[in-house]
């Protein structure tokens, strides 16, 4: 079977660093997106990594092994409105489309005055 | 703008009832989908199309139906089959294999 696992919830302080980790085991991969979601809202994509290493985008950077099954997303500078959940998505494999794309169940990240 | 439009945002439905929700989409997007998201559990893939007239169900799509007579267009009912419809419905798009950018989103209440 496919498994994404996330921590659940996380608090951190606004103006500190968090990091968010995801690990898989999937029967295939074909990259590994990051989306942010506040609450009753649409996902809203962040980050994608296909090939090992660092991706840094602003405040948000996404870190990705693959030989582990692992990745995170590293968020600076937090402020406020980054409170949201934060989603993991593993693509199992290449098509026209992104009809096997699994999600992990999200991290609740809340930032903390 | 472009983007994508789900409509209604909140509906309340009976047991027994088919419901259809409303996803349209001007990105030019070929590919469009449709996910279930249940407190505590990740979004779960109902039905998607990558072209009109063509579509393939998702891990969920026992008691749901889609059609693509549109490529701007991809309802979606929930029919009296789906045994615990109460959720919130997410649709999306892509270009291919690329990211998803998502509707706003539909929240289905079985009263």
């Amino acid at each position: 079977g496919q498994n994404i696992d996330q921590p659940t919830e996380m608090t951190a302080t606004e103006g500190a660093i968090v990091q968010i980790n995801c690990t898989y085991q999937t029967s295939g991969f074909n990259g590994l997106f990051w989306y942010q979601q506040h609450a009753g809202e649409a996902p809203t994509f962040l980050s994608y990594n296909v090939l090992d290493g660092l991706e840094e985008k602003g405040r948000f950077s996404s870190f990705l092994s693959r030989s582990k099954g692992y990745s995170y997303l590293l968020l600076k500078e937090l402020q406020m409105k980054d409170s949201a959940s934060y989603l993991c998505a593993v693509a199992l494999n290449y098509g026209g489309s992104q009809g096997n794309l699994i999600f992990g169940k999200g991290t609740k990240l809340s930032v903390k005055p | 703008d472009g983007g994508i439009t789900q409509s209604p945002k909140y509906l309340f439905r009976k047991e027994g009832q088919n419901v259809t929700l409303s996803c349209e989409q001007n990105l030019n997007h070929d590919a469009m989908y449709w996910y279930r998201q249940d407190p505590g559990q990740g979004l779960r893939l109902i039905y998607y199309s990558q072209i009109v007239n063509d579509f393939q169900k998702g891990d969920i799509a026992e008691g749901y139906s889609v059609s693509r007579e549109k490529k701007e267009s991809f309802p979606l009912t929930v029919t009296s089959a789906q045994k615990n419809p109460t959720a919130f419905y997410l649709c999306a798009s892509s270009i291919g294999a690329g990211a998803l950018f998502f509707g706003e989103g539909s929240r289905l209440t079985v009263l």
